[in-house]
This record gives C-alpha cells, structure tokens and sequence, in this order.
C-alpha cells in the first residue's frame, strides 16, 4: 500500500561516496520498473528501468537491481554528487492493470 | 517525442473558490492519465486515474474530481476548495512501458 502518511525516510551520503537507495515491492505479477528523481518543488524525472526479465540494468552512474525471489529493487550511484540530493521513488507496474504504483520514496541527502 | 504539460505552476486561491488544474499529453495515444497529491516531505498519492475518455477511478473519497474530455487531456476540479487541499498536484501518464510526470502545481488555499 501506499506510505503516504509517513515522512520521507532519509539517507544521507558523503559526496563521492557511493548511495544504495532500496524498495521493497508487493506485486509477484509486477513486470516492469522505473526509479525517479524528485528535485524540490518540481516533478519526479525518470532516472533508469528495468524490466523483470533482467536483474540489473546500468546507466550513467547508476545501476538498478532486481532481486525478484524477495521482491526488492536497488538503486545504487556511484560517486554520489551534491546534485544528487533530492527524493528518490521506485514504481511497480501491474501486468494486470497495466497501473503504476508508487513507493513511498527516500530522501537522499548528499554531505559535503 | 512525449511530452506532459501541467499548469498552472503554482496557484493561490481563497477557501470555498473552484479550482480547475489541467493536463495535456503530446506524443502517445490512448495513455493512461493519472494525478498525484503530495504534501510537503510525503509520499505520493493517487487521486484519480483514467484509462480512457470519460473513464474516470477515485482512489480517496475527498473534495475533488477529475474529468478526461479527451484522450490527451485530463482535468483536476473541486466547486469549493479547502484548506486542506492545499499540495503539489502532479499530473502523470503512461504507457505499457513507461510512466512521465508533470512538473507539478503548487496549490496554495488561504
């Protein structure tokens, strides 16, 4: 379900470290997958997909995991920049109904 | 290429006025449509989406309605605002295999 009653979970990383933000699926059915970005006071911008025949996929600095066995999903950057700081969320796709569903999101928050 | 467009960017309206936040896709036909509420430091949440012309879902009894008069544009509207509608409203789209955002409306209700 949704969390969105909760205040954002937050990580915080040393710049230049390497960020490993995670989220927890529901749906075995679930086929596809997506992580955004959140900058503030803006809308959330596709950062990299997967989809469930696959278990990591890389892009520029980032790698995303797809452990299906435990329904889990990992986001990890490498060399973590200040301009990295912003709120990350996963999304799920139901192969049923074709809908989008939201994780809760983690704020990444990059120290100088 | 898709492009989602979502205005107003930000919005301050008086308690008991009507709002009407709009959203257009280009690019795709036929997407599914979705708007998102979030306050502040929270997560998002659904609103409304629809999968086709006039084919609206509620996910959360409240103040507003949505309406989709064309299969591109998609509309958030309440007769009387609250104070408690006041968010960041996000207008969202999507395909089989991929899901783009707006860049979301800042509703202020004073």
């Amino acid at each position: 379900g949704e969390s969105v009653g909760l205040h954002l979970p937050t990580l915080s990383v040393q710049e230049g470290d390497n960020s490993i933000i995670n989220c927890a699926y529901s749906n075995s059915a679930s086929d596809y997958f997506i992580w955004y970005k959140q900058e503030s006071g803006k809308g959330p911008q596709f950062i990299i997909d997967i989809r469930s025949n696959m278990d990591k996929r890389q892009g520029q600095r980032v790698t995303v995991l797809l452990n299906k066995t435990v329904k889990h999903l990992s986001l990890q950057i490498a060399a973590t920049q200040p301009g990295d700081s912003a709120v990350y969320f996963c999304a799920e796709r139901d192969n049923y109904g074709q809908n989008f569903v939201f994780g809760p999101g983690t704020r990444l928050s990059v120290l100088p | 290429s898709q492009t989602i467009h979502q205005w107003p960017a930000t919005l301050v309206q008086p308690v008991g006025s009507p709002l009407s936040l709009e959203c257009t896709v280009e690019g795709t036909s036929n997407p599914n449509l979705y708007w998102y509420r979030q306050a502040a430091g929270r997560g998002l949440q659904l609103l409304f989406y629809s999968v086709g012309i006039g084919q609206i879902s509620s996910e959360v009894p409240q103040n507003l309605s949505a309406s989709r008069p064309q299969d591109r544009q998609f509309i958030l509207s309440s007769k009387k605002l609250l104070l408690s509608d006041s968010g960041f409203y996000l207008c969202a789209w999507s395909a089989p295999y991929e899901a783009f955002f707006g860049q979301g409306t800042r509703l202020t209700v004073v």
